[in-house]
C-alpha cells in the first residue's frame, strides 16, 4: 500500500517524551519527513531525510525507522509542541504522500 | 530571509479554472524546485506536483495529471499553479512550498507560502 497511517491523537505530559508513529510499506524504500502544523498556519518542516533538522528546530525532535514504521520522538515535550504532526514519504510512483496526521496534546 | 507570498483567496464556480501565484524572495529562485500542496478542510495534506524553477521541468501527482499545470516566470521569481475543471471537492487551502535541497526533488519542503483558500461553489 502507498498509504501512510498515523494515530489520530496522542497526548503527553509536559516535559515527558512522546513518540508519534507513521506506518506504510513505502517506508522500506523511502525516507520519512515530518511536519508540525498549528491551527491556521502553514506546516513547518521538523525532520527530513535521515533525521536532518532544519535550522531553528530544537534537538528535542528526532526520528527513527523500524521496518515499515517511522517514528518522530519529542524528548521533553513543551507546551508549544502542541500541534498536528504529519509524516510524508513517497509512493511507488515517486509521488509524495502524507499521513493522516496526529494531533498532539501536551497536558 | 526566504519568503513565499501567495495571491489572494479565490471563489470559483464548478467547471471553472483557478490560477494561483507564489512570489519567492530571499534566495536564488532558479536553484530550487517548487512544490504545490493542498489541504481540504479537516483533511490531510495532499501533494499536487513540482516544477524545477531552473529548467521548467514538471512532475504531477497521478491524481491531478491532466487538470493541473505548473509554470514559472524566472524574471519575476514567481511560480504558478493552474487547476482546471474545478469541482466542490477542490475546495481547499493551496500552498506553494520550496524543496529543502537545491537542484533536487527531495520530497521535503522547508519554506511554505501562507496558503490561499480556493472555494468552489455554485
Amino acid at each position: 500500500s502507498s498509504e501512510l497511517t498515523q494515530d489520530p491523537a496522542v497526548s503527553v505530559a509536559l516535559g515527558q517524551t512522546v513518540r508519534i508513529t507513521c506506518q506504510g510499506d513505502s517506508l522500506r524504500s523511502y525516507y520519512a519527513s515530518w511536519y508540525q502544523q498549528k491551527p491556521g498556519q502553514a506546516p513547518v518542516l521538523v525532520i527530513y531525510v535521515k533525521g536532518n533538522r532544519p535550522s531553528g528546530i530544537p534537538d528535542r525532535f528526532s526520528d527513527s525507522i523500524s521496518g515499515t514504521t517511522a517514528s518522530l520522538t519529542i524528548t521533553g515535550a513543551q507546551a508549544e509542541d502542541e500541534a498536528d504532526y504529519y509524516c510524508s514519504s513517497r509512493d511507488s510512483s515517486g509521488d509524495v504522500v502524507f499521513g493522516g496526521g496526529t494531533k498532539l496534546t501536551v497536558l | 530571509q526566504v519568503q513565499l507570498v501567495q495571491s489572494g483567496a479565490e471563489v470559483k464556480k464548478p467547471g471553472a479554472s483557478v490560477k494561483v501565484s507564489c512570489k519567492a524572495s530571499g534566495y536564488a529562485f532558479t536553484s530550487y524546485t517548487m512544490h504545490w500542496v493542498r489541504q481540504a478542510p479537516g483533511q490531510r495534506l495532499e501533494w499536487m506536483g513540482w516544477i524545477n524553477a531552473g529548467n521548467g521541468n514538471t512532475k504531477y501527482s497521478q491524481k491531478f495529471q491532466g487538470r493541473v499545470t505548473l509554470t514559472r516566470d524566472t524574471s519575476a521569481s514567481t511560480a504558478y499553479m493552474d487547476l482546471s475543471s474545478l469541482r466542490s471537492e477542490d475546495t481547499a487551502v493551496y500552498y506553494c512550498a520550496r524543496d529543502v535541497v537545491h537542484y533536487y526533488d527531495s520530497g521535503a519542503f522547508d519554506y511554505w507560502g501562507q496558503g490561499i483558500l480556493v472555494t468552489v461553489s455554485s
